[in-house]
């Protein structure tokens, strides 16, 4: 399977909403309701922050939402605070047992 | 409380074989899969495969398929990848992920895998 599309970069100031996309194709992202987002810090293993699309895991701030729309799933954060900057991955189920990761997108506060 | 706690770091010469374990805990093993994804440094996530840990069935990659053998042993809750004829861009560091409503709730630390000759 290719890998799920993710812009490489996204940045914002404290305070503003930024949106990072995830596209894939209606074999993964468009063909089922497992879209996972995950946050990595520098030296950490990464972090479930959306599940199921838009399910939150407890302890995971109201600041983060998920959605989908076609083949392509987006996170949103709001209200962006300095610990927010790190490397946030999407992932799909795809099928067959078969899971999809997207590139990465490095989220820059500014 | 859920942990999954992953062995220390390896340095292995090229062609040879590693072993990674994964130990969980505070759940009921069999009742999760667990997946092994790795991250090459300053690269992506990437998945390897994954062990269903009731029945021992398993799913590899195609990139990694014929080098990736996923393993369990019930009863000390823990999973292993072994990941044989490696080469330097082998070097990374490896996790284990416990896997559940088509996410990965709970990762392992990683262990870091180098690849030197």
């Amino acid at each position: 399977q290719s890998a799920l599309t993710q812009p490489p970069s996204a940045s914002g100031s404290p305070g503003q909403s930024v949106t990072i996309s995830c596209t894939g194709t209606s074999s993964d992202v468009g063909g089922y309701n497992y879209v996972s987002w995950y946050q990595q810090h520098p030296g950490k293993a990464p972090k479930l922050m959306i599940y199921e699309v838009t399910k939150r895991p407890s302890g995971v701030p109201d600041r983060f939402s998920g959605s989908k729309s076609g083949n392509t799933a987006s996170l949103t954060v709001s209200g962006l605070q300095a610990e927010d900057e790190a490397d946030y991955y999407c992932i799909s189920y795809a099928g067959s047992s078969n899971l999809v990761f997207g590139g990465g997108t490095k989220l820059t506060v500014l | 409380q859920v942990q999954i706690v992953q062995s220390g770091a390896e340095v292995k010469k090229p062609g040879a074989s590693v072993k990674v374990s994964c130990k969980a805990s505070g759940y009921t093993f069999t009742t999760y899969a667990i997946h092994w994804v790795r991250q090459a440094p300053g690269q992506r996530l990437e998945w390897m495969g994954w062990i269903d840990t009731n029945n021992g069935n398993t799913k590899y990659s195609q990139k990694f398929q014929g080098r990736v053998t996923i393993t369990r042993d019930t009863s000390a809750s823990t999973a292993y990848m072994e990941l044989s004829s490696l080469r330097f861009e082998d070097t990374a560091v490896y996790y284990c992920a416990r896997y559940g409503s088509g996410s990965y709730g709970y990762w392992g630390q990683g262990t870091l895998v180098t690849v030197s000759s």
